[in-house]
């Protein structure tokens, strides 16, 4: 079955404690990216990534990292979370041949920094 | 890409046809016109997508008024489980990079 697979799904954690959200794909899909989901706000992109070791950022990027060291994952790393950066994530990815530019999405994860 | 403007909230009663618009009148000729749903805070999932003709699928239909300034989100007969957030997103397929979701229309299906 066709599917991003973000993990984990709901986390809670402490301000300044490197966590990690995962993100996977089995579609071969070039490009992916990361979003933010806030109330009132809408999504808002973090970074993207067009290919393997491509990556650039979004709209919001500050207090983020990613990686694409393979294609099918992009990790989300927030060095030193801080309480603004609870918020719902989604991970999506798309092909860049072919299609219609259909973008698929993970099933988000909820983070709570304290 | 274009951006677009789509009321706040909609309500619509179960079995009924449920029309959603969206304006896009900064939109260019080689842009098409998405449409995507979230239902409740799961991940967004695509519906429909068109150019200039009506498109239809099993979901929905999407209907593009000739000047291709605005459009509408059809969901035939609503149902309780049609209760989500509907996004219309406009852009160049398979090229850059944005989607502007925005933050959308949510319709609520009234029993």
């Amino acid at each position: 079955e066709a599917q991003v697979t973000q993990n984990p799904r709901y986390l809670i954690t402490v301000t300044g404690k490197k966590l990690t959200v995962t993100c996977s794909q089995n579609m071969n899909h070039e490009y992916m990216s990361w979003y933010r989901q806030d109330p009132g706000l809408g999504l808002r992109q973090i970074y993207y990534s067009m290919n393997v070791e491509v990556t650039d950022k979004g709209d919001v990027p500050e207090g983020y990292k990613v990686s694409r060291k393979e294609k099918r994952n992009f990790p989300l790393i927030l060095e030193s979370p801080s309480p603004n950066q609870t918020s719902l994530y989604f991970c999506a990815s798309r092909t860049r041949t072919g299609g219609f530019g259909e973008l698929f999405f993970g099933e988000g994860s909820r983070l709570t920094v304290l | 890409d274009a951006k677009t403007t789509q009321p706040t909230s909609m309500d619509c009663a179960e079995g009924r046809a449920a029309n959603l618009p969206c304006n896009h009148s900064t939109i260019s000729g080689n842009e098409y016109v998405y449409w995507y749903r979230q239902i409740h805070s799961q991940g967004p999932q695509y519906i429909i997508h068109g150019l200039k003709n009506n498109e239809t699928n099993e979901m929905a239909s999407l209907i593009i008024t000739e000047d291709r300034k605005s459009s509408t989100l059809i969901l035939p007969h609503a149902t309780l489980r049609d209760t989500a957030v509907y996004y219309c997103i406009v852009r160049l397929a398979n090229t850059g990079n944005q989607f502007y979701f925005g933050t959308g229309t949510s319709l609520t299906v009234i029993p």
